[in-house]
């Protein structure tokens, strides 16, 4: 079955520290990968997606991440965190069939120092 | 671009009582959209698919006569909660997919609380 775990609930890091928040997925082949973010009063916001081809893709806000096959791992990348960011952070993982459907992971909560 | 919107962003009814949620995609034709529901501090559960003009495809666990879905235009899918109880208060949350995209656009949600 599909599954998405991210292992921190929390993560705290000051103003200006780079961030990587951790996403580790278990399906039967390369699936379809997003990340999204949640804040409050708004809806989720798609931060990235990969679907094929370059494994290390950017996204909006100056957030990467990075494919990695052999880890079953999409981790999330900021190199230098704003206070804006203070959201709650989603991996997703999207079924390759016409489902379309996304299995989200546990989500990580991620609070900025000043 | 892709937005959808949610209404009413939160309600406060009656046990035994049905509300009505609404999901709009204002400037996109939705082929699918997705109905979610988000317990406190918990990740998103799928509860339904729904396919404009065609019946809802739920999740195993979810009471399809308690959660009506009904998607009967491009841009509009509602959900109404019938006979809510309490337990059904939570935070429910629409998608919408485009054709041709893989992508879901999320509205901001609805917070149903059931006294």
């Amino acid at each position: 079955a599909q599954s998405v775990t991210q292992p921190d609930i929390h993560i705290t890091v000051s103003e200006g520290a780079s961030l990587e928040l951790r996403c580790n997925y278990s399906y039967g082949a390369t699936p379809y990968l997003f990340w999204y973010v949640q804040s409050p009063g708004q809806g989720l916001q798609l931060l990235l997606k990969y679907f094929s081809g370059d494994t290390l893709v950017q996204g909006i806000k100056g957030f990467e991440a990075e494919f990695k096959r052999s880890q079953s791992s999409f981790n999330l990348r900021k190199p230098s965190v704003h206070w804006s960011d203070a959201a709650e952070y989603f991996c997703a993982v999207g079924a390759k069939d016409s489902s379309y459907k996304l299995i989200f992971g546990s989500g990580t909560r991620l609070l900025v120092r000043p | 671009g892709a937005v959808v919107s949610q209404h009413p962003s939160w309600v406060i009814c009656k046990s035994g009582t049905s509300v009505k949620i609404e999901c709009r995609s204002l400037d996109f034709q939705a082929t699918t959209m997705f109905w979610y529901r988000q317990f406190p501090k918990q990740s998103l559960m799928l509860m339904a698919t729904s396919n404009e003009g065609s019946k809802a495809t739920y999740e195993q666990g979810v009471e399809k006569d308690k959660f009506l879905i009904n998607h009967a235009s491009l841009t509009l899918s509602t959900l109404t909660v019938t006979s809510a109880h309490p337990e059904d208060s939570s935070f429910y949350i629409c998608s919408a997919r485009s054709p041709g995209l893989y992508e879901q656009y999320f509205g901001p949600g609805t917070r149903l609380t059931v006294t």
